[in-house]
């Protein structure tokens, strides 16, 4: 079956310092896509940055990335120079190309100014 | 380019009685999914609906139907409410069921409460 698991319930950064978000994920399948999505309070889930499991080079959009481990089955996102606006519910999630997405429980954010 | 739309956005409710939601896709997205979210948790995949017809559903009981129409809007129905139904229930849509990026564009939610 497949799972998300995010271990971190909240994290909080500092503003314009850099945080690590962790998940890892379980599948047999040898092709997929992971997401991670930022929901900020009362407003829409938004995708941050998505993930094919056959590319080995990982994602970045500005200043988000991710370190893909695949062996590892770990799938974490690093968030450079944090602004207030990046503080929301980040969820990592997972789909193997069918109609299921999986996501795990969430980890919030937290920015200090 | 006209986003996911959700009505209504909050509803309260008591057991036993029955609830519509409704949702508007994505320009141009044909594949809708509905998800409940309890709070303090991830979204949980409830069914996802492509073309008019239930494509794929998680583990939730039968009192939880749904529909497209033509258009791709979509309705979710729960019937028999229960306590436990209280949470944000989400609608994303989608271009295809399989393949491409496998984004979901979403809504921002109906947020349902059983007194």
């Amino acid at each position: 079956a497949q799972t998300v698991t995010q271990s971190q319930p909240e994290m909080s950064v500092q503003e314009a310092e850099t945080v690590t978000l962790s998940c890892t994920y379980d599948t047999s399948e040898s092709d997929y896509y992971l997401f991670w999505y930022k929901q900020p309070p009362s407003r829409q889930m938004i995708l941050v940055i998505r993930q094919e499991a056959y590319k080995q080079q990982n994602a970045t959009e500005n200043r988000f990335s991710v370190n893909f481990q695949k062996a590892a089955k770990s799938f974490s996102l690093k968030i450079s120079d944090s602004q207030l606006g990046d503080a929301a519910m980040y969820f990592c999630a997972h789909n193997t190309g069918g109609f299921k997405t999986i996501f795990g429980a969430g980890t919030r954010l937290f920015v200090k100014a | 380019e006209t986003g996911v739309t959700q009505s209504p956005t909050h509803l309260i409710k008591t057991r036993g009685q029955q609830v519509t939601l409704r949702c508007s896709s994505q320009s141009g997205h044909n594949t809708v999914s509905w998800y409940q979210q309890a709070l303090g948790q991830g979204p949980q995949f409830i069914f996802q609906y492509y073309r008019e017809e239930e494509n794929g559903r998680g583990n939730f009981p039968p009192r939880f139907s749904g529909l497209q129409f033509p258009n791709y809007s979509s309705e979710l129905n729960v019937n028999a409410l229960e306590l436990d139904d209280s949470a944000l229930y989400l609608c994303a849509s989608s271009l295809g069921v399989t393949g491409g990026s496998g984004e979901l564009f979403f809504g921002e939610g109906s947020r349902l409460t059983v007194l």
